[in-house]
């Protein structure tokens, strides 16, 4: 099983439905992201928490919200889906009690297409 | 204020030969530096990163990277490329201020391998 999971896979939906993605880990990381990727953006960073009671916005936050329900879960919802929110959206890991050298573990990306 | 420019979004190469990606970054402190790969339908791996340890750095798959601070680059290679790095590589720049760990990405490389 991945250390990284999210569900769904991939969803199609449409304008102003509400949409969560869910990510859920293994590996016993305090810190989880929510990155969306678009092509020749790379990846950008919508949210972020450092713990069950932390929750930090991104660089875009706006249109998103999250919810940190345990250690090992992070939801990521779309209150009301729109049209350029269609992307592959990435949950990611990180380990603070490593030194926090940076380095990021992945799932393997929920892909949202808003019609 | 940090950045990471992927001067190349579109790289292809004939298998056996090398391979060279570039990334320049700017960064107001001393920075830490990554590259990630992301294979088809997969999330991102990390490949190498530097943390202000030796200038050459080592990572999985025979690739390596150098940071030159005078050039403010730290340009991925690999002596002879096999048809399954065909993938997207992305230069990933933290800003070590202290603050809440930051990575900035950037756009991506994509790697062509013909046979």
């Amino acid at each position: 099983d991945a250390d990284v999971t999210q569900t769904p896979r991939n969803r199609i939906t449409k304008t102003g439905k509400r949409i969560m993605l869910e990510c859920s880990q293994t590996k016993g990381h305090d810190r989880m992201y929510w990155y969306r990727q678009d092509p020749g953006l790379g990846l950008r960073l919508i949210y972020y928490s450092f713990d069950v009671k932390d929750i930090n916005k991104g660089e875009i936050s706006d249109g998103y919200s999250v919810s940190r329900q345990a250690q090992a879960k992070f939801s990521l919802s779309l209150e009301s889906a729109i049209p350029n929110q269609t992307a592959l959206y990435f949950c990611a890991t990180s380990d603070f009690g490593r030194g926090d050298t940076g380095e990021l573990f992945f799932g393997e990306g929920s892909r949202l297409t808003v019609l | 204020a940090q950045s990471v420019t992927q001067l190349d979004s579109h790289v292809s190469v004939s298998e056996g030969t090398p391979v060279l990606l570039r990334c320049n970054y700017s960064s107001s402190y001393s920075p830490s530096l990554f590259w990630y790969v992301q294979h088809p339908n997969k999330g991102l791996q990390l490949l190498l990163k530097y943390t202000s340890a030796a200038t050459l750095v080592k990572g999985i798959n025979g690739f390596e990277a150098e940071f030159k601070k005078s050039e403010t680059s730290f340009h991925l290679t690999k002596p002879s490329a096999h048809m399954s790095d065909a993938a997207e590589y992305f230069c990933v720049v933290s800003d070590d201020s202290g603050s809440a760990r930051q990575l900035t990405f950037g756009s991506g490389t994509q790697l062509t391998v013909l046979p």
